[in-house]
C-alpha cells in the first residue's frame, strides 16, 4: 500500500463541464505525475510538477492544467470535458529523476457522457 | 512522440513455467527504465529501477535486464505462480518524461 491517496475513485460528468481531481504525495516526494489510461493503453504522460511548478509535459492540449501546493499535494483540472477524456486518472509521486522509483495513487475514474 | 513497445499483450502459462516478456524503446537520450506490476483493483507498484547498459536486477524469482544501446529490457519470471498474475509496465524515463508501454497482461494458471 502506498501513501498516494486520490479523490475521487469514480465520478461521472457531463461534456463540456469541468473537473478537478486531487492526489496526496507519498511523504518526503518533490514531484508529482498525472497520467491517462484509456481502455486497453499504457498510461499516457500529462505533466509533473516539481516545486510548485510544471516540469514537463505530454502531449496534452492547455485545457488540461494542474497545481502542486506546497505540502506537493497536487491537483489536475480538466475543462471543456470531451466523451475521449474519459480514462483512469493516475498520479504518482516521486523525487525529481528517473533514477527512483514512482508511487502510483489507485486512480480516479472519470466518465464523460 | 516517443514510443516505447511492450511484447506480447497478453500471455497465459500454466503455473511452474517460466516466462519471459520485453520492453523496447528509443536509446536516444534514454535516462532510466522502469519496471511495474499492476494488480487488478490495486496501484502500479515498482519492480525494477535501471539506468546503465547490462544492468541485471533480482526480486525473488523475477528478474530484469537491460540494453541501453540496442534499447530493450527483459523480465523474467522463474516458476510462475498463480499470484503473478497482473500487468507487467514498463517506463523509460527521457528527462523528466517517464514513457510507458502498453503492457504485458499475465494470467497464471493453476
Amino acid at each position: 500500500e502506498t501513501g498516494v491517496t486520490q479523490s475521487p475513485t469514480h465520478l461521472i460528468k457531463t461534456r463540456g463541464q469541468q473537473v478537478t481531481l486531487r492526489c496526496s504525495s507519498q511523504s518526503g516526494h518533490n514531484t508529482v505525475s498525472w497520467y491517462q489510461q484509456a481502455l486497453g493503453q499504457g498510461p499516457q504522460f500529462i505533466f509533473q510538477y516539481y516545486r510548485e511548478e510544471e516540469n514537463g509535459r505530454g502531449n496534452f492540449p492547455p485545457r488540461f492544467s494542474g497545481l502542486q501546493f506546497p505540502n506537493y499535494s497536487s491537483e489536475l483540472n480538466v475543462n471543456a470535458l470531451e466523451l475521449d477524456d474519459s480514462a483512469l486518472y493516475l498520479c504518482a509521486s516521486s523525487f525529481r529523476g528517473g533514477n527512483t522509483e514512482a508511487f502510483f495513487g489507485q486512480g480516479t475514474r472519470l466518465t464523460v457522457v | 512522440i516517443l514510443n516505447v513497445e511492450q511484447s506480447p499483450q497478453s500471455l497465459h502459462v500454466q503455473e511452474g513455467d517460466s516466462t519471459n516478456f520485453t520492453c523496447s524503446f528509443p536509446s536516444s537520450n534514454f535516462y532510466a527504465l522502469h519496471w511495474y506490476r499492476w494488480e487488478t483493483a490495486k496501484s502500479p507498484e515498482a519492480l525494477f529501477v535501471m539506468t546503465l547498459n547490462g544492468d541485471e536486477k533480482k526480486k525473488g524469482r523475477i528478474s530484469a535486464t537491460l540494453n541501453t544501446k540496442e534499447g530493450y529490457s527483459y523480465l523474467y519470471i522463474k516458476g510462475s505462480q498463480p499470484e503473478d498474475s497482473a500487468t507487467y509496465l514498463c517506463a523509460a524515463i527521457y528527462g523528466q518524461n517517464f514513457v510507458f508501454g502498453p503492457g504485458t497482461r499475465l494470467s497464471v494458471l493453476p
